[in-house]
């Protein structure tokens, strides 16, 4: 099973700051894919990536297959953005199939 | 398309009860999964489908059960809850083979007294 390490647990940040999170992991993966849960609870997909770097408006992922480590990275922090962003990578769970297995999370709060 | 729908939103239920979680999703994914989510955790599986009849354990599947009579329905049943099972309770599902992007659905919210 793949181990999922993220850092920090807790990031306090001001508006306008950037924001780095980090997601580590033990076992070679096909993909990894970060998550945004809101503080009223609803989970929804950031990005899933298998190489390189993606963008998406202020969020960019970024990921090095070979240290096995990824990066998701907010400009221009916002109040909006607070929330908890969970890093989950695949482990193959049978023939063809594969599951998540999330980060424990890092809960961002961005002070006006 | 609703997405992946959940009802209850909230339930509480005494010790040695029992209830059913219902999940439903419109996407015609094959896929579909179920998480508890406790504080400071992160989401941990319970039970997975990868299709209609077919179903399986996932990490923390002990006092659960599931089916999957159709694509669209994949409902998770507590037998005796147990206040160990007090958590947050979501419902997933992806296409292809699983490794791809899961939608999730709102949750509900499950406190055993």
């Amino acid at each position: 099973k793949n181990e999922v390490e993220q850092s920090p647990q807790n990031l306090t940040a001001q508006e306008g700051e950037f924001i780095t999170i980090n997601c580590s992991y033990s076992v070679g993966i096909s993909a990894l894919h970060w998550l945004q849960q809101h503080p009223g609870g609803g989970i929804v997909s950031l990005f899933m990536l298998s190489s390189g770097k993606k963008k998406h408006g202020r969020l960019i992922a970024t990921i090095n297959i070979q240290e096995k480590h990824s990066s998701l990275h907010i400009t221009a922090s916002h109040p909006r953005d607070s929330a908890v962003y969970i890093c989950a990578v695949p482990s193959r769970s049978g023939a063809g199939s594969y599951q998540l297995t999330f980060g424990k999370g890092t809960k961002l709060s961005v002070i006006p | 398309n609703a997405g992946v729908t959940q009802t209850p939103k909230f339930r509480i239920l005494k010790i040695g009860q029992s209830m059913t979680l219902q999940c439903a999703q419109d996407m015609n994914h094959n896929y579909m999964y179920w998480y508890r989510q406790d504080p400071g955790m992160g989401l941990k599986l319970i039970y997975y489908s990868v299709g209609a009849g077919i179903t399986d354990k996932g990490e923390v599947p002990n006092g659960y059960n599931v089916s999957r009579s159709t694509t669209e329905y994949f409902p998770l049943r507590l037998e005796l809850a147990a206040p160990s099972q007090t958590s947050v309770y979501f419902c997933a599902s992806a296409s292809g083979t699983g490794a791809d992007e899961q939608f999730f659905g709102p949750g509900t919210r499950l406190t055993v007294l």
